[in-house]
């Protein structure tokens, strides 16, 4: 069956510090892969697009891996910040298909 | 350009009730997406629509649930009967295209609540 999965534990990271968020799927051939950010009681904001042909994107201190040999992307903030403290979604998009599928999500807790 | 706009922010909903949920895109975008969330769970999508076509209801419950895009006005998604396990986060999300090159646009959703 088709799985996206991120890491149900919530990522506590020191402020300064990288925070890694990692997206694993099977059984999915993705022409694209998204990520997004959701707080509390608001919709998902969209960060990251990475297409299957591209192997790595930055914006700012964001920046996306996707491996689809291994089946994985991996998110990185860097220098994190206590307000980039979130959910941090991956979606992704078959070839052919027309909508997104999400993962669960990844707490991201930052402390200062 | 004001966002997708759905509303109401909050709905309470007894037993056997009928829920109406309205989604405005953003003003260009023909493509809207219903998604539902449940504490400590992913966004689950129900269904794609472009204007008065519904394209993809694959994550639509079979009864109870049904959505339209009409030609003039808001996207809706109804639930007619609702039950406790109809309680969530219902999103909607709206984009200028249908494919994956191109970000989503999410509302900040209707909590429906059933007493």
């Amino acid at each position: 069956s088709q799985k996206i999965e991120q890491n149900s534990e919530a990522l506590n990271i020191q402020e300064g510090k990288t925070a890694t968020l990692t997206c694993n799927y099977t059984n999915y051939s993705p022409a694209y892969l998204q990520w997004y950010r959701q707080d509390p009681g608001r919709g998902p904001v969209f960060l990251l697009l990475i297409r299957e042909n591209e192997k790595e994107k930055r914006k700012e201190r964001l920046k996306v891996t996707f491996d689809t040999t291994l089946k994985q992307s991996l998110f990185h903030i860097t220098a994190s910040q206590p307000a980039d403290s979130a959910t941090y979604l991956c979606a992704l998009m078959n070839s052919g298909y027309s909508t997104l599928t999400f993962g669960k999500g990844t707490m991201l807790l930052v402390s200062p | 350009n004001a966002g997708v706009m759905q509303n109401p922010r909050h709905l309470v909903r007894r037993r056997g009730q009928e829920a109406r949920l309205r989604c405005s895109p953003m003003k260009g975008h023909s493509h809207v997406y219903w998604y539902r969330q449940l504490p400590e769970e992913g966004l689950k999508f129900m269904v794609y629509l472009q204007k008065e076509n519904i394209i993809d209801e694959s994550g639509m419950p079979k009864e109870r649930f049904s959505a339209e895009f009409p030609k003039e006005g808001p996207s809706i998604l109804r639930i007619q009967q609702v039950v406790r396990g109809d309680s969530a986060a219902y999103f909607c999300a709206s984009s200028p295209r249908a494919d994956g090159n191109t970000e989503a646009f999410f509302g900040q959703g209707t909590r429906l609540t059933v007493v």
